[in-house]
């Protein structure tokens, strides 16, 4: 299975600063298609997760232009440009590229 | 807006058996891959099977092939976890998502817990 590495662990983070997750794969998730499908999910505190990102760094509807992702092959990054209150949670990365789906351990973003 | 409702969670002894349903509304469910996805107790995120729109592609993870079983029915707009020779280390929430373009779960029911313990 593809091994989805995340870091930090735990983000603490002032209001207003930029945060940045990373998400290192243990092989290339480009597809025979073309597309790299590496997602980006939310989980706030006692809610269900949210797609945030699809493709890398394609926005789900609905999503602060303040979240962005990047990368390619096998490193990935989602970067929040200001953090807000309602952004502390737990961020997961995921890829589909191969099977099975596998997720990255989570990233703990919480405010200073 | 799309909406998915699971049920049928609960506690159930080791070796039991549970039957999860998730109730779709909002979006043409027989036009989407479906997925069942769970989270132990403080825990990470862990893909556990798939489904096609018709239900004749299905797909699991290692640890629940031959005890789980993904089912479908487009005419009630509703998924299926049937679970059987439950261990404690099924103990969970269970997630239904919807398959969105571009790959990864687009929308997420809120979840039902399923606790196996004696």
């Amino acid at each position: 299975d593809v091994v989805m590495t995340q870091s930090p662990l735990s983000l603490p983070v002032t209001l207003g600063q930029p945060a940045s997750i990373t998400c290192r794969c243990s092989q290339s998730l480009v597809y025979s298609d073309g597309n790299t499908y590496l997602s980006w999910f939310q989980q706030r505190p006692g809610q269900s997760p949210r797609r945030l990102i699809y493709k890398v760094s394609n926005r789900d509807s609905g999503v602060p232009d303040r979240f962005s992702g990047s990368g390619s092959g096998t490193d990935f990054t989602l970067k929040i440009s200001w953090v807000e209150a309602d952004d502390v949670g737990v961020y997961y990365c995921m890829q589909g590229t191969h099977w099975p789906p596998t997720f990255g351990g989570g990233t703990k973003v919480e405010i200073k | 807006e799309v909406q998915l409702v699971e049920s049928g969670g609960g506690l159930v002894q080791p070796g039991g058996s549970l039957r999860l349903s998730c109730a779709a509304s909002g979006f043409t469910f027989s036009s989407y891959w479906m997925n069942w996805v769970r989270q132990a107790p403080g825990k990470g995120l862990e893909w556990m099977a798939n489904i096609n729109q018709d239900g004749t592609e299905k797909y699991y993870m290692d640890s629940v092939k031959g005890r789980f079983t993904i089912s479908r029915d487009n005419a009630k707009n509703s998924l299926y976890l049937q679970m059987n020779g439950l261990r404690a280390e099924d103990t969970a929430v269970y997630y239904c998502a919807r398959e969105g373009s571009g790959g990864g779960g687009d929308s997420w029911g809120q979840g039902t817990l399923v606790t196996v313990s004696s």
